[in-house]
């Protein structure tokens, strides 16, 4: 079946760089998106990778490597402001059709 | 504010009534998805809709349906609710016809309780 695996916590103290990581399973794999979702807030979009490689925006970049179904989002420089979760999401092609499909979330703590 | 808004932001309702969930998607936005998210869960996406017709379907149960209007509003209807049916659920739209680049921009969300 279809699946996403990301960490359920990340801790770590203002400044750091710290790495969410995802794995999926799934086929007609069409491209690794991540959001970020505050408490009590709508998830808000944070970057996509289709290709393999590294896509940098601001403090945040993204990773991903196809043939190993695995992608990153590294946040540098971490503020107070990014503690949220962190959803890794795939637009999943299988049984001709497609869907999207959600990771359980990684919550992050941003310690002072 | 992404532009997408939701109604209600609440709702309370008793088991097996039926409501209506309302989404505007963001000027120019063509396609709307709905999601659903339980305590402490991920987002479950349920269907997709692209200018009016149905595009993709995920874990929607058979209570559940929904449409988009030719003014590009959708809305999410729930019946026979269950107390398993309280989540929030979200709505979000994007430009594109779940094309490649999937930026999808989410409402503020609408709490339904079942009571």
């Amino acid at each position: 079946g279809q699946s996403l695996e990301q960490p359920s916590e990340v801790t770590a103290v203002e400044g750091a760089i710290v790495q969410i990581n995802c794995t999926y399973q799934t086929s007609g794999f069409y491209g690794l998106s991540w959001y970020q979702q505050h408490d009590g807030g709508a998830p808000t979009f944070l970057s996509y990778n289709a290709l393999d490689g590294l896509e940098e925006t601001g403090r945040f970049s993204s990773f991903l490597s196809r043939s190993d179904s695995y992608g990153y989002l590294l946040l540098q420089e971490l503020q107070m402001k990014d503690s949220a979760s962190y959803f890794c999401a795939v637009r999943d092609g299988t049984s001709g059709t497609y869907k999207y499909i959600f990771g359980t979330g990684t919550r992050l703590k941003v310690l002072a | 504010d992404s532009g997408v808004t939701q109604t209600p932001k609440h709702l309370i309702t008793a088991t097996g009534q039926r409501v209506t969930l309302r989404c505007s998607p963001r000027s120019g936005d063509l396609s709307v998805y709905w999601y659903q998210q339980s305590l402490d869960q991920g987002l479950q996406f349920l269907i997709h809709y692209y200018n009016g017709e149905e595009r993709a379907k995920g874990n929607i149960l058979e209570r559940f349906s929904a449409q988009q209007f030719p003014d590009l509003h959708s809305e999410l209807n729930l019946s026979s609710l269950e107390l398993g049916d309280s989540a929030l659920y979200f709505c979000a739209s994007s430009s594109l016809a779940g094309g490649d680049n999937n930026e999808q921009f989410f409402g503020p969300g609408t709490r339904l309780t079942v009571l």
